[in-house]
């Protein structure tokens, strides 16, 4: 069965930057790699996907391993508006999804 | 606005009364999913459709029953629920021609069977 795996929570520092890593341990070649967070009372909302190379956009960069079989999501500067839980996910070969445990992220002021 | 609405959002029954969780949404997407999810086990997918029709399970499918007969609903059905079903479930949707596109997750219904 496929298999993601987060660590449970980390901790940062305001305006530094974190680094939150999830493994792929069964990723196969097609499928994509999707970070979510969320925030307290909400619904997961989309933080950024990738297939193979790096990734920008306004909220995070994404980092990919070469083997695929890891990615760090990395917020550049947290705030204390990131804290939340991070959950990375994988397709399943199809449309079926495999979610981490989610790392919940503490941001000290 | 784009949205995917749950109802209801709380809900408080006994076991073998059977229930319906709904889920709209109004972004002409063709998939739709649930997941519940559990202190410590994150979230877990129970079914989705890629269009009207068509479903399939996911990992923890069972106890669990979803129809999809428009495009815009896709309900959860539990026929006959137990206490190992209080969870709280979320609704999501994503356009669904590639795998790539992200899911847009409901507010969440918090179901406790007692």
């Amino acid at each position: 069965d496929a298999k993601t795996t987060q660590p449970n929570s980390m901790e940062s520092n305001e305006e530094e930057p974190v680094h939150l890593p999830c493994n792929h341990s069964t990723i196969s070649g097609t499928d994509y790699i999707h970070w979510y967070r969320q925030l307290p009372s909400q619904g997961p909302e989309y933080v950024i996907h990738g297939l193979t190379s790096n990734v920008n956009n306004r909220m995070a960069s994404l980092a990919i391993a070469e083997d695929r079989k890891s990615s760090t999501l990395i917020l550049h500067r947290a705030t204390l508006r990131d804290a939340a839980v991070y959950y990375c996910t994988s397709t399943s070969g199809t449309y079926k999804y495999i979610f981490g445990t989610g790392t919940r992220l503490k941001v000290l002021a | 606005e784009a949205q995917v609405t749950q109802n209801p959002r709380y809900l408080i029954t006994v076991t073998g009364k059977k229930l319906t969780v709904t889920c709209s949404q109004n972004m002409n997407h063709e998939y739709m999913s649930w997941y519940r999810q559990d202190p410590g086990l994150g979230l877990r997918q129970i079914y989705y459709s890629m269009n009207v029709e068509v479903t399939d399970k996911g990992d923890v499918p069972e106890g669990y029953k979803v129809s999809r007969k428009e495009k815009r609903n896709f309900p959860l059905i539990l026929e006959s629920p137990s206490p190992n079903q209080t969870s709280l479930y979320f609704c999501a949707s994503s356009p669904g021609d590639r795998t790539y596109q992200p899911q847009h997750f409901g507010d969440g219904t918090r179901l406790s069977i007692l």
